[in-house]
């Protein structure tokens, strides 16, 4: 069975720290496609990263960086020098390649708060 | 154009009413997905189209019935729902069915009465 698991539910930081969403997840799978997805309170959620199961590499998109270790199944998000617009719900996600489509699972998600 | 478009943004409806979701894209993508999400909670899948075929039925119940036109258009027709079932439902596409990159639309929130 497929679990995504974060376990802290809400965050809060003062402007400009550095914040880290921890992303725990298992799986059987060879072949997977973890995600980090962010919903602000307007309720959709934006793309924020793709990355498959063959690729360690971590990467770091402007104040963005994520670091994936497949050797303790974790795949967390750092936000450097937090901005009041980083306030939202951010989702850790995890894809199960079925027969016929693919499953995205989502962990329960981390509230950040970012305040002046 | 790389939106998927969900309409209507909001719906009130009683538990004898019938009505539906619409959602759109032209991205050219082959698969297409419904989500419901509750308050605070993560989205859950509850249906996958492929090639507009229907893929996954993550056993929801037959209240809902998921619908796909053409590769473009997924809808999502409700009757006789109860208000558990107020939520955040979301639409999302993908290029394929086995290839990561989901696009989601900004979701229809339901209210039932």
């Amino acid at each position: 069975a497929q679990k995504v698991t974060q376990a802290q539910t809400e965050i809060s930081v003062v402007e400009k720290e550095d914040v880290t969403l921890d992303c725990v997840y298992e799986t059987r799978d060879t072949t997977y496609y973890l995600f980090w997805y962010k919903q602000p309170p307007s309720g959709e959620l934006v793309f924020l990263i793709r990355r498959n199961s063959f690729d360690e590499q971590n990467e770091i998109s402007g104040r963005y960086s994520w670091n994936f270790q497949k050797s303790t199944s974790s795949f967390n998000f750092t936000i450097t020098a937090s901005q009041v617009v980083d306030s939202a719900v951010y989702f850790c996600a995890l894809t199960r390649l079925t027969g016929t489509a693919s499953k995205l699972t989502f962990g329960t998600g981390t509230r950040l708060q970012v305040t002046l | 154009d790389t939106e998927v478009t969900q309409t209507p943004k909001h719906l009130v409806m009683g538990m004898t009413n019938k009505k539906s979701l619409k959602c759109e894209q032209h991205m050219g993508h082959r698969a297409m997905y419904w989500y419901k999400q509750k308050a605070k909670k993560p989205p859950e899948l509850m249906f996958v189209y492929s090639y507009e075929k229907l893929s996954i039925n993550e056993s929801v119940p037959s209240r809902f019935s998921p619908e796909c036109p053409n590769s473009s258009l997924l809808n999502l027709h409700l009757h006789a729902l109860q208000p558990e079932d107020s939520a955040l439902y979301l639409c999302a596409s993908s290029p394929g069915p086995w290839v990561g990159g989901y696009t989601f639309g900004s979701g229809t929130r339901l209210t039932v009465v």
